[in-house]
């Protein structure tokens, strides 16, 4: 099962900024948090990931709490074209085989309106 | 191109017929990753490779699921008997290292498979 727990959908206006939250209250210390997001009828795409600094990258920047129990994602000025399934994941450490293993949950639909 | 490909998009088999789904990584990529994908949910995860060895195969629904990469690059996922409930998107995935926690990994666009 997925270790996050993310709302099912959200609206955010063309421009405004997009927050999309995010819990993981079972985080282990040496698990990361991964964002990704999946547009329609695409593969998911990479967006940003973090320990327990906050990271900004060209495509949004990760808030990690001081717990490391919840995260938000912040997509600055959202455009139509971030319509799309937002999938918060913490990445299973190294165990067995699956090293960096992605175990999806059900993601946060987030549509973008103009 | 430099992404990850995966062939056919779209396939169409008739129950009971055996599938073939190919994905090419990113070149020199080490991890390889397949994903079920039904419609409405997130991908679940079937199976990894790391470069020729398949280290973990937990994910596989069944026996009539097998994968393989026997040249640390292309993978092949068989799919035999297709039943209906296989009907979904199946993604391929690879990334750089193994075993480095801080490696993104890169999607192909997907094999839509549909079984009637």
């Amino acid at each position: 099962d997925a270790k996050t727990t993310q709302p099912p959908s959200m609206d955010c206006a063309e421009g405004r900024a997009a927050n999309l939250p995010c819990n993981h209250s079972t985080i282990s210390g040496n698990e990361y948090v991964y964002w990704y997001r999946q547009i329609h009828s695409q593969g998911p795409q990479y967006i940003i990931h973090g320990l327990k600094n906050n990271e900004t990258n060209e495509m949004a920047s990760l808030i990690i709490t001081e717990d490391r129990k919840s995260s938000t994602l912040i997509l600055p000025h959202a455009t139509l074209r971030d319509t799309a399934v937002y999938y918060c994941i913490v990445r299973v450490g190294n165990y067995g085989g699956s090293q960096g293993n992605l175990i999806f949950g059900k993601g946060t639909k987030l549509s973008v309106k103009p | 191109g430099a992404g990850v490909s995966q062939s056919p998009r779209y396939k169409v088999a008739k129950r009971g017929q055996d599938v073939a789904l190919r994905c090419d990584p990113i070149s020199g990529h080490v991890s390889l990753f397949w994903y079920q994908q039904a419609l409405g949910q997130g991908p679940e995860f079937l199976t990894y490779f790391q470069n020729e060895a398949q280290l973990d195969k937990s994910g596989l629904p069944s026996d009539r699921f097998f994968a393989e990469r026997p040249e640390g690059s292309v993978s092949t996922l068989k799919i035999q008997r297709t039943q209906q409930e296989d009907s979904a998107v199946y993604l391929c995935a690879s990334s750089l290292r193994q075993g480095a926690l801080n490696t993104e990994a890169f999607f192909g666009q997907g094999t839509r498979l549909t079984v009637v």
